[in-house]
């Protein structure tokens, strides 16, 4: 099973709005609406963002949105700021013994 | 408070066997299904396995299939990883992680311990 297609970096001035897309197959990403998004900063554990494409979970700012078209889920985050800055990787469930699969990840830097 | 902590990692010699555990603790472990998910030096996530609940369903990544184990005892609380045969490729930072009520979603992850394999 191949990984997701994540663009390698992107990045945003503090205010401003950025999205990062995920390029999967029709057998995962445009099969399923089980796409989540996860966080991770140097040195720590990643931590859950967005599941089942666009919900999100208790906590985590509503400057965080997901959505899916297609083969193709994304991430947009809004009003950056210095703290978004960090690794983002995608993954979707890909049917059962596949599991799931991760994105190679992408990293926002705040201006 | 809901956590995850793995232990077990180390060096370890390639052709070599190394077992991983991870205790979790606030919340009915028996209840949740369970994963490890690994992160080589410098690089991406990549899930390496699964079980259900019950134990009763394991599914493991092409890339150690084989060569892992995956295992609960719910009675203690733990999950565990066992890696036989071990490669270079296979040093990373190992995460044991839950997977949510919602679907396919991991909601709570552990500290990670580093697995290295060399000569």
């Amino acid at each position: 099973q191949s990984a997701l297609t994540q663009p390698a970096s992107v990045s945003g001035s503090p205010g401003q709005s950025i999205t990062i897309s995920c390029t999967g197959t029709s057998s995962d990403v445009g099969s399923y609406n089980l796409v989540s998004w996860y966080q991770q900063h140097p040195g720590k554990a990643p931590k859950l963002m967005i599941y089942e494409v666009s919900k999100r979970p208790s906590g985590v700012s509503n400057r965080f949105s997901g959505s899916k078209s297609g083969n193709t889920a994304s991430l947009t985050i809004s009003g950056l700021q210095a703290e978004d800055e960090a690794d983002y990787y995608c993954c979707s469930y890909a049917g059962s013994s596949t599991y799931v699969v991760f994105g190679g990840g992408t990293k926002l830097t705040v201006l | 408070e809901v956590q995850l902590v793995e232990s077990g990692g180390g060096l370890v010699q390639p052709g070599g066997s190394l077992r991983l555990s991870c205790a979790a603790s606030g919340f009915t472990f028996s209840s949740y299904e369970m994963n490890w998910v690994r992160q080589a030096p410098g690089k991406g996530l990549e899930w390496v396995s699964y079980i259900s609940s019950s134990g009763s369903t394991i599914y493991y990544a092409d890339s150690v299939k084989g060569r892992f184990t995956i295992s609960r005892d719910n009675a203690k609380n733990s999950l565990y990883l066992q890696m036989n045969s071990l490669r270079a490729e296979d040093t990373a930072v190992y995460y044991c992680a839950r997977v949510s009520d919602a679907a396919e979603a991991f909601d709570i992850w552990g500290q990670g311990t580093m697995v290295t394999v060399s000569s």
